[in-house]
């Protein structure tokens, strides 16, 4: 156990739709990591936030959009939905930015 | 943009077997990080390398970070079936300020016949 929490563990819903992951960090950690998964893509870096600031970003589409609350748990919101989103949605943390990361068991996303 | 390429894609050992993995970047890394992701699992952090030339080992596994900074390799001697899994490296780069970034690889898949 990472220590990092992440819900709901399994997500199925239609295209067009919009759906929200969440994802606490470890305690202490203060940065926040939204990764995308999928079989053909690997591991793709989304979008960081430190301490409720956004820090860094990757591939992340502008149908996505993510935040850091005050109490440093994060939301990544995904809408407008199509097909290809389906995926493993990874949330990690580290203690500062780019450190060691800790790694959430993830949100299964279907998107039908 | 910067990329991280890891070679090769799938490697199918028997144990007891060595196995190597190799990340090659195309800019200079200011780090570079390896993971190790167990099938149906979240990857999991195994170590980070930070100076040229540098070498670390963990019981089996072997860890370089390349002299120009711009290549790594994981090596596992004497695989057992507990490895098998994927193995990414993930490289960062620091162009300034807060101007991080941290590219992974695509990973490479190790399965181990007992």
């Amino acid at each position: 156990d990472s220590g990092v929490t992440q819900t709901p563990k399994h997500l199925i819903t239609a295209t067009g739709q919009r759906v929200t992951l969440r994802c606490s960090p470890r305690s202490g950690d203060l940065s926040v990591y939204w990764y995308q998964q999928s079989l053909d893509q690997g591991l793709q870096f989304l979008i960081q936030y430190y301490n409720g600031e956004e820090r860094a970003k990757g591939n992340i589409l502008e149908r996505f959009s993510a935040q850091q609350f005050p109490d440093l748990h994060s939301e990544l919101n995904l809408s407008s939905l199509e097909l290809g989103d389906s995926a493993l949605y990874f949330c990690a943390s580290s203690v500062f930015p780019f450190y060691e990361q800790y790694f959430g068991p993830g949100t299964r996303l279907t998107v039908t | 943009g910067q990329q991280v390429m890891q070679i090769p894609q799938y490697q199918h050992v028997q144990e007891g077997e060595d196995f190597t993995t190799y990340c090659n970047s195309s800019t200079t890394l200011s780090n570079i990080q390896w993971y190790k992701q167990r099938p149906g699992g979240h990857p999991v952090f195994l170590i980070q390398l930070v100076k040229s030339g540098e070498v670390k080992k963990q019981k089996r596994l072997t860890f370089q970070f390349g002299e120009a900074k711009k290549n790594s390799s994981l090596h596992i001697t004497a695989t057992q079936t507990t490895d098998v899994g994927t193995y990414f490296c993930a490289g960062g780069t620091n162009s300034g300020g807060s101007n991080y970034k941290l590219t992974f690889g695509k990973g490479t898949l190790l399965t181990v016949n007992p």
